[in-house]
């Protein structure tokens, strides 16, 4: 069935560095890719949305492309604050339901000033 | 942007009581779902629903059930919690007429069963 794996279970920062998270899917057909951030003591909510139409997605300074090649949608961001502490799930639509979502684990990030 | 609200936002149950979780969103979503939420596994789908009185279950729905008496409205029920339902759940809504698929999560159920 479709899968999501986020291999980093966190990552630690200092202000003003560069961001990197990994993603990688499994899936048999070319799904829409999501990237949703979930503040403390918040329900997710959507930070950026990519299909195989767009490629790539912009949302408040993060970046993520979808690359059919290699299965994967990082996302990445310049320059990180301590406001972006946060937990970030990959996730995409299943093959069998379109409505339905495959999350990954989420990745924790603290930054720190 | 969906508003969706849930209530209560804790609860303390004991071991083999009924649980009842409410949802309630107020933009016409078709779609609605439920999640829970523990530390490691990310979100894992328990029930959704497409349409009132209607539920389908998801990738967890045992010892779960799931009501939808009108389309503003879906609760997660727990016939007799389990210390391992312990959890924080979050209901979601979505929109199909879009194509979009994006999920509008509530802010979460806080349950703890002892």
């Amino acid at each position: 069935g479709d899968s999501v794996t986020q291999k980093q279970g966190q990552v630690t920062l200092s202000e003003d560095d560069f961001l990197f998270i990994n993603c990688t899917y499994s899936t048999t057909t070319y799904p829409t890719l999501f990237w949703y951030v979930q503040y403390p003591g918040q329900g997710p909510q959507l930070l950026l949305k990519v299909t195989t139409a767009n490629n790539k997605g912009i949302s408040r300074g993060f970046e993520a492309t979808y690359d059919k090649g290699t299965t994967s949608f990082h996302l990445q961001k310049a320059s990180v604050q301590e406001s972006d502490s946060a937990v970030y799930f990959c996730a995409l639509t299943q093959t069998s339901s379109g409505q339905k979502l495959v999350f990954g684990q989420g990745t924790i990030l603290k930054v720190y000033l | 942007e969906a508003a969706v609200t849930q209530s209560p936002r804790s609860k303390v149950a004991v071991t083999g009581g009924k649980v009842t979780l409410s949802c309630h969103q107020t933009n016409n979503h078709d779609y609605m779902y439920w999640y829970r939420q523990d530390t490691g596994h990310g979100l894992r789908l328990i029930h959704y629903s497409y349409v009132a009185d209607s539920t389908e279950k998801g990738d967890i729905p045992d010892g779960y059930k799931a009501s939808r008496p009108s389309q503003e409205n879906f609760s997660l029920i727990l016939e007799l919690a389990s210390l391992s339902q312990t959890a924080v759940y979050f209901c979601a809504s979505s929109d199909a007429r879009t194509g979009g698929y994006e999920q509008y999560f509530g802010p979460g159920t806080r349950l703890t069963v002892l």
